[in-house]
C-alpha cells in the first residue's frame, strides 16, 4: 500500500468536473511538504500536471487545478474531455522515510 | 529543450545487478536547482520512486530499496546511472529518469525503459 492513498478510479461525463483525492499524513501532506500531480496517457511517461500543490507548469490547461488542506489535497478537472482520460498521481516529501512518495494512481474514465 | 534519455539491458537474470544511464542534453546536469532522480513502474502497476542524486553527489534512496540501491552522477558526461544489485522478479519495471526541482516535483521525464529479470 502507498504512503498516500488516491481512489483507484474515478469517472465523470464530458464537461463534467471531478475530483481526485490524495489523502497522507502528519510526516508528508500534514507537514507541509507540496503535493504534485502527474498525468499518465496509456503507453506514455508521468507528465507534470500541477506543482507545489496549486501552480500549473506551462502549457498545462487551466482545466486542472490543485489544492491543498491539512493532510489531504485534491486535483480537480473541469469540462471533462476524452484525452483527460488516463492515470492521474499525487506525490510528496515524507520526513520520516526521508524521501519522495507517490500515490497509487486514480485511473480517470470519460463516460 | 533538456531532455532525458535512459539506456541499458532490457533483460536481466535474477541475483545479477541492474545497470541504467540516464543521459542529459539540452542543459547542464550540475544545475544546482535540481536533483536527478530514477521512478519505476511494474507492469500494470503504480510509479514506485527508487532514488534521487545531486551533482555533487550527494543522494538518497527509497528505504526500501536502499541496501541494493547506488545511484551515481558523471558530469563530465551529463549523465547520472542507477546500479539496483540481486534483482528478482519483482524487479521487473519500466524505469524512468527524471529531473527533480529541489526535492519536489519530477519535471521533466525521460520516455522509460522497461527491464525484464528473467534467467
Amino acid at each position: 500500500q502507498s504512503v498516500l492513498t488516491q481512489p483507484p478510479s474515478v469517472s465523470g461525463a464530458p464537461g463534467q468536473r471531478v475530483t481526485i483525492s490524495c489523502t497522507g499524513s502528519s510526516s508528508n501532506i500534514g507537514a507541509r511538504y507540496d503535493v504534485h500531480w502527474y498525468q499518465q496517457l496509456p503507453g506514455t511517461a508521468p507528465k507534470l500536471l500541477i506543482y507545489g500543490n496549486s501552480n500549473r507548469p506551462s502549457g498545462v490547461s487551466d482545466r486542472f487545478s490543485g489544492s491543498k488542506s491539512g493532510t489531504s489535497a485534491s486535483l480537480a478537472i473541469t469540462g471533462l474531455q476524452a484525452e483527460d482520460e488516463a492515470d492521474y498521481y499525487c506525490q510528496s516529501f515524507d520526513s520520516s522515510l526521508s524521501g519522495s512518495v507517490f500515490g497509487g494512481g486514480t485511473k480517470l474514465t470519460v463516460l | 529543450q533538456l531532455q532525458l534519455q535512459e539506456s541499458g539491458p532490457g533483460l536481466v537474470k535474477p541475483s545479477e545487478t541492474l545497470s541504467l544511464t540516464c543521459a542529459v542534453s539540452g542543459g547542464s546536469i550540475t544545475n544546482s536547482n535540481y536533483y536527478w532522480g530514477w521512478i519505476r513502474q511494474p507492469p500494470g502497476k503504480g510509479l514506485e520512486w527508487v532514488g534521487s542524486i545531486y551533482y555533487s553527489g550527494s543522494n538518497y534512496y527509497n528505504p526500501s530499496l536502499k541496501s541494493r540501491v547506488t545511484i551515481s552522477v558523471d558530469t563530465s558526461k551529463n549523465q547520472f546511472s542507477l546500479k539496483l544489485s540481486s534483482v528478482t522478479a519483482a524487479d521487473t519495471a519500466v524505469y524512468y529518469c527524471a529531473r527533480q526541482r529541489g526535492l519536489n516535483a519530477f519535471d521533466i521525464w525521460g520516455q522509460g525503459t522497461m527491464v525484464i529479470v528473467s534467467s
